[in-house]
């Protein structure tokens, strides 16, 4: 089974709107973080915003938040007033505590598109 | 500003060409480091987890001898695509943690491509 799925391949926004990118995840491990990363065309990994799987308060950072939903298993990015240099292919991964080696999963990525 | 530095970030070599790609922490020891392949409109795929002074764990399907990990020292880890052939370009892009709850932090990316 797929540990990390986003099920939006790619989708549009119009500039200023707010957009909610979906990420769904599967793990028994009670202990584990999830992480967003926003890739360029240029292909750098930056890293956007983190939820502890015993966060009690739902991630933010800036124009990013994520709304960590435990007992659905979600954590969708939502990204306020996009800008077009929003425009990027948008991870979302998966880091378990059983994972000694701290390694992340990654799910198979959104393209988003600003629209001016 | 950029924690983890990786090079070159383009190769463009002739089959049959080893290539090594550097991947340093800056300003941090990392005793874990992660190499990745992404193949184009595609998600990251890990290829190995290189340990300092050990050998690194390869995934699943991933050759050790065609992909050579190196972890000499705490700040550098290499790999080394051994005898490139067209079928192993792609970018590979490296990471290391900077702490145990700390998000990984990623090199910009090296693009092979073997004529």
């Amino acid at each position: 089974a797929q540990k990390i799925t986003q099920t939006q391949p790619g989708m549009f926004v119009q500039e200023k709107e707010a957009v909610t990118l979906d990420c769904t995840y599967d793990t028994s491990d009670p202990s584990y973080g999830l992480f967003w990363y926003k890739q360029p065309s240029s292909g750098e990994m930056i890293f956007l915003i983190y939820q502890g799987s015993y966060d009690q308060q739902n991630a933010t950072e800036g124009r990013y938040s994520l709304n960590f939903q435990k007992a659905r298993k979600s954590a969708n990015l939502v990204i306020s007033a996009s800008q077009l240099g929003d425009s990027a292919m948008y991870f979302c991964a998966m880091r378990e505590r059983v994972n000694a080696g701290n390694m992340l999963t990654f799910g198979g990525g959104t393209r988003l598109m600003v629209k001016p | 500003g950029a924690v983890v530095s990786q090079h070159p970030s383009r190769v463009i070599c002739k089959s049959g060409t080893s290539v090594k790609i550097e991947c340093r922490s800056l300003d941090f020891q990392a005793t874990t480091m992660f190499w990745y392949r992404q193949f184009p409109k595609k998600s990251l795929m890990l290829m190995a987890t290189s340990n300092e002074g050990s050998k690194a764990t390869y995934e699943q399907g991933v050759e050790k001898d065609k992909f050579l990990i190196n972890h000499a020292s705490l700040t550098l880890s290499t790999l080394t695509v051994t005898s490139a052939h067209p079928e192993d370009s792609s970018f590979y892009i490296c990471s290391a943690n900077l702490g145990v709850d700390q998000p990984q932090h990623f090199g910009d990316g090296t693009r092979l491509s073997i004529l």
